[in-house]
């Protein structure tokens, strides 16, 4: 079954650290791009961050650059999102999800979505 | 940077109708534009890229259109399930969203 299942999420004081996993399954996870987006409750989609099939490559949102690190371990099939330093206006759900690009180019289309875990940035 | 803006915020449509989604970029985007409908407490699904492609499993019904800045998501015959938040996207920046709700 091709999916994706994010974990990680809870309940964090402002300025701690937290760590999301994304464990991948069904498909080849090492020939794709994968990303994260996050949303805050009740608002739109924010995109975070890509890296690439190899983690040659890795692109962050503005709001995000510096603070949170994306990274994976292709022989784990799973994706990871480091967040240090984080703020109230982190709260979010955030989501993996696959570049379609597929077989080693990123395309910026997701394909496949986990169904998201909750981080709550709260004193 | 470039703004994606959508048009409009809320669409009341009786089932059966048809439903026009405006998505409008600040600059040129050629044919680089997704479109995802989300439904409440669930993922984002894609439904077209690059402008015009049904993504796997998606019905006839829906179909995009445009290039440039302009661009267009129709819903040909609202069904039951279709009642969602659509979002445009390109690259790294969505859209703000339009909310199709029952008339």
């Amino acid at each position: 079954q091709v999916q994706l299942v994010e974990s990680g999420g809870g309940v964090v004081q402002p300025g701690r650290s937290l760590r999301l996993s994304c464990a991948a399954s069904g498909f080849t996870f090492s020939s794709y791009g994968m990303h994260w987006v996050r949303q805050a409750p009740g608002k739109g989609l924010e995109w975070v961050a890509v890296i690439w099939y190899d983690g040659s490559n890795k692109y962050y949102a503005d709001s995000v650059k510096g603070r949170f690190t994306i990274s994976r371990d292709n022989s784990k099939n799973t994706l990871y999102l480091q967040m240090n330093s984080l703020r109230a206006e982190d709260t979010a759900v955030y989501y993996c999800a696959r570049d379609a690009g597929g077989y080693y180019s990123v395309d910026w289309y997701f394909d496949l979505w986990g169904r998201g875990t909750l981080v709550t940035v709260s004193s | 940077e470039i703004v994606m803006t959508q048009s409009p915020a809320t669409l009341s449509v009786s089932p059966g109708e048809r439903a026009t989604l405006s998505c409008r970029a600040s600059q040129s985007v050629s044919s680089n534009l997704a479109w995802y409908q989300q439904k409440p407490g669930q993922a984002p699904r894609l439904l077209i890229y690059g402008a015009s492609t049904r993504a796997t499993g998606i019905p006839a019904r829906f179909s995009g259109s445009g290039s440039g800045t302009e661009f267009t998501l129709t819903i040909s015959s609202l069904q039951s399930e279709d009642f969602a938040v659509y979002y445009c996207q390109q690259l790294s920046t969505f859209g703000p969203g339009t909310k199709v709700d029952i008339k």
